[in-house]
């Protein structure tokens, strides 16, 4: 696609509850990133996905977070039993290169705007 | 520990004056590179500029340029002619080859007309 897009942009949902947010990014990329981004603050990293392996989950706040890759393209991010201090803007972003060159340019999805109330 | 710090919540400029963003990080690392991102009202985040490390020449693109200064861990963002379209929340990040980037809370950049 022409850019990394996610869905839904916008997620309300109920403590307690289950939610998966989706991340397309860019066609040809090899890595994908997932940020949590609280409001006025910069994002945190919380796992990334070279192709299909996921070699790090150390960003992930709890095991109620995981995250997929399984084809290697679409990524989801699910939240299990969803806490208020969950609610924040979730961030995709995708990178070209599979062999972790740090100079290689992240672009970044619209992002889901979670609110768990 | 490997942080970003921005010491500038908010920043304001009137239109077409020039403007300093400071940004500063921490790390023992001697390769990685610096990025600075814009995040406007849409809340899309867009690369502005980038330097590595091992460059000594600043970054430029177009109106925006950085000045790099490796000794003392600075990487400030100057922004040139400044537009009302450059009105944003601007973000400093730094990235070693473990993939992470790591962020500054950002500096609020408000443009006067």
């Amino acid at each position: 696609g022409a850019g990394v897009s996610q869905s839904p942009r916008y997620k309300v949902t109920k403590r307690g509850q289950d939610v998966t947010l989706r991340c397309d990014p860019i066609s040809s990329h090899a890595t994908l990133y997932w940020y949590q981004q609280a409001l006025g603050q910069g994002p945190e990293f919380l796992t990334y996905f070279n192709y299909e392996a996921q070699p790090d989950k150390s960003g992930l706040p709890s095991d109620r977070f995981s995250a997929e890759r399984p084809e290697g393209s679409i990524s989801t991010l699910t939240i299990q039993r969803t806490e208020q201090r969950d609610s924040a803007m979730y961030r995709c972003a995708s990178s070209l290169g599979n062999s972790g060159r740090a100079g290689d340019t992240q672009y970044f999805g619209p992002g889901t705007r979670l609110t768990v109330l | 520990a490997q942080t970003v710090t921005q010491s500038q919540p908010e920043m304001s400029v009137q239109e077409a004056e020039t403007v300093t963003l400071s940004c500063t990080y921490d790390t023992s690392e001697s390769d990685y590179y610096l990025f600075w991102y814009k995040q406007p009202p849409s809340r899309q985040m867009i690369l502005v500029i980038r330097q590595e490390a091992y460059k000594q020449q600043n970054a430029t693109e177009n109106r925006f340029s950085v000045n790099f200064q490796k000794a003392a861990k600075s990487f400030s963002l100057k922004i040139s002619d400044s537009q009302l379209g450059d009105a944003a929340m601007y973000f400093c990040a730094y990235r070693i080859v473990n993939y992470q980037l790591i962020w500054g809370a950002g500096t609020k950049l408000i443009i006067k007309p």
